[in-house]
């Protein structure tokens, strides 16, 4: 069975940078063809992508953040880490790890999301 | 960026109507590349239909999808009690993208 769970601040400042972590089990980001990305909710609103990682540590990001976004592996701890820099208040959202696979066009499953609140 | 229209924003029947949602690219999109996400208050989105018209485990036959290049509907049959939620497409060229979701709700 595959899960993922989202940890992180609840609450930035802006300007900080926001540091997320997806903490998974029942796959390896090891195995040829996996990845994870992340996708964010603001609240009452749609779903956004923004980054995808890969076994081969290929790395994907949305292009209108993509300036502000790092997104890392660490196998041994089944753990992917996404980085947002400059936060801002529109930057309040949902954010949600998903499992994918290369040859898949969709993500399945999903973290249960973590809530992150940009304000001073 | 190919965007994602869905219609309507929202959608009230009744248990045991039938559900029509639909999702129009703004460029042609391949089947394969097109899914069904639903998605119930403080929850994650569950998939329910991947290249267009395949279910995903567990998801149960009154949900079905179709289309091709740039319009794709998902249908539920018959409502069910629990099937009232928010339900979004997404498509994954380039960069996977989302619509701004339908909501189906109780009548």
């Amino acid at each position: 069975q595959i899960t993922l769970k989202e940890s992180g601040p609840t609450l930035v400042k802006p300007t900080q940078t926001l540091t997320l972590t997806c903490t998974f089990s029942g796959f390896s980001l090891s195995t040829s063809g996996v990845g994870v990305g992340w996708i964010r909710q603001p609240p009452g609103k749609a779903l956004e992508w923004l980054a995808l990682i890969y076994w081969d540590d290929d790395k994907r990001y949305s292009p209108s953040l993509k300036s502000r976004l790092t997104i890392t592996k660490d196998t041994s701890k089944n753990q992917v880490v996404l980085t947002m820099t400059n936060m801002d208040p529109v930057d309040t959202a949902t954010y949600y790890c998903a499992h994918r696979l290369l040859w898949w066009n969709w993500f399945d499953p999903w973290g249960q999301g973590t809530l992150v609140t940009v304000s001073s | 960026e190919i965007v994602l229209t869905q219609s309507p924003g929202t959608l009230s029947l009744s248990p045991g109507e039938r559900a029509t949602l639909s999702c129009r690219a703004s460029q042609s999109v391949s089947s394969s590349y097109l899914a069904w996400y639903q998605q119930k208050p403080g929850q994650a989105p569950r998939l329910l239909i991947y290249g267009a018209s395949s279910r995903a485990t567990g998801i149960p036959d009154r949900f079905s999808g179709s289309g091709s290049g740039t319009d794709f509907t998902l249908t539920i049959s018959r409502l069910e009690p629990e099937d009232f939620a928010v339900y979004y497409c997404q498509q994954y060229g380039s960069s996977p993208t989302f619509g701004q979701g339908t909501k189906v709700e109780i009548k």
